[in-house]
């Protein structure tokens, strides 16, 4: 079955280390977003790819960086930069504009 | 004010009733989705909508450009719908704004 893979389901990181998020998809898709999502708030756009090797900055991007060197993958690092880095992450793909989003099962990190 | 208003916040219903979940926006639109998000994160996609009325089992959503607003409907509600159900509205750009969800609990 085709879907995204978010890996792992729970992260726990000291202050000050930097930390890798996992997202696969077999969807084919082109198009690949991070979200993140905080209680009490909407998802808010951290990065997003339209394409291979090319990625804009979301609403939220300082402190974290990402890569997309593969159709399938697009890995989220969350620097040491980041002020609060404990949240749930989301990673969602989809064809492009006005298309139906697919969402992963999320990764909750926990920076202490 | 929020782009993306959802009302209610929380909901508690009993199993078989019919259920409204309202989202209001300010913005322009191309698109608007229904979300579900299950008590372990994970989301899916219900609808997406551009005008009129879509319906998809128990679920139904409608939208209504004009008046910038749009409702998902459940009817003969299940306990296995308690979810967090999230409205998010999709600009020319492709940019999505989304709306801080409304948590649903049925119960038996």
């Amino acid at each position: 079955d085709g879907g995204i893979t978010q890996s792992p389901k729970y992260l726990f990181r000291k202050e000050g280390q930097n930390v890798t998020l996992s997202c696969e998809q077999n969807l084919n898709h082109d198009a690949m977003y991070w979200y993140r999502q905080d209680p009490g708030q909407g998802l808010r756009l951290i990065y997003y790819s339209q394409i291979v090797n090319d990625f804009q900055k979301g609403d939220i991007a300082e402190g974290y960086s990402v890569s997309r060197e593969k159709k399938e993958s697009f890995p989220l690092t969350v620097t040491s930069a980041q002020k609060n880095p404990t949240a749930f992450y989301l990673c969602a793909s989809n064809q492009g504009n006005n298309s139906p989003l697919h969402f992963g099962n999320g990764t909750r990190l926990t920076v202490t | 004010k929020n782009e993306v208003e959802q009302s209610p916040q929380n909901l508690t219903a009993q199993e078989g009733e019919f259920i409204t979940i309202n989202c209001s926006y300010s913005v322009g639109i191309s698109a608007l989705h229904w979300l579900q998000q299950h008590p372990g994160g994970g989301i899916v996609s219900l609808f997406m909508l551009s005008s009129g009325k879509k319906k998809h089992g128990r679920l139904i959503a409608t939208i209504n450009i004009q008046e910038k607003h749009s409702s998902l409907h459940i009817t003969a509600s299940h306990p296995r719908d308690s979810a967090v159900y999230i409205c998010a509205v999709e600009g020319s750009q492709g940019n999505l704004i989304f709306g801080k969800g409304t948590k649903l609990s049925v119960k038996p």
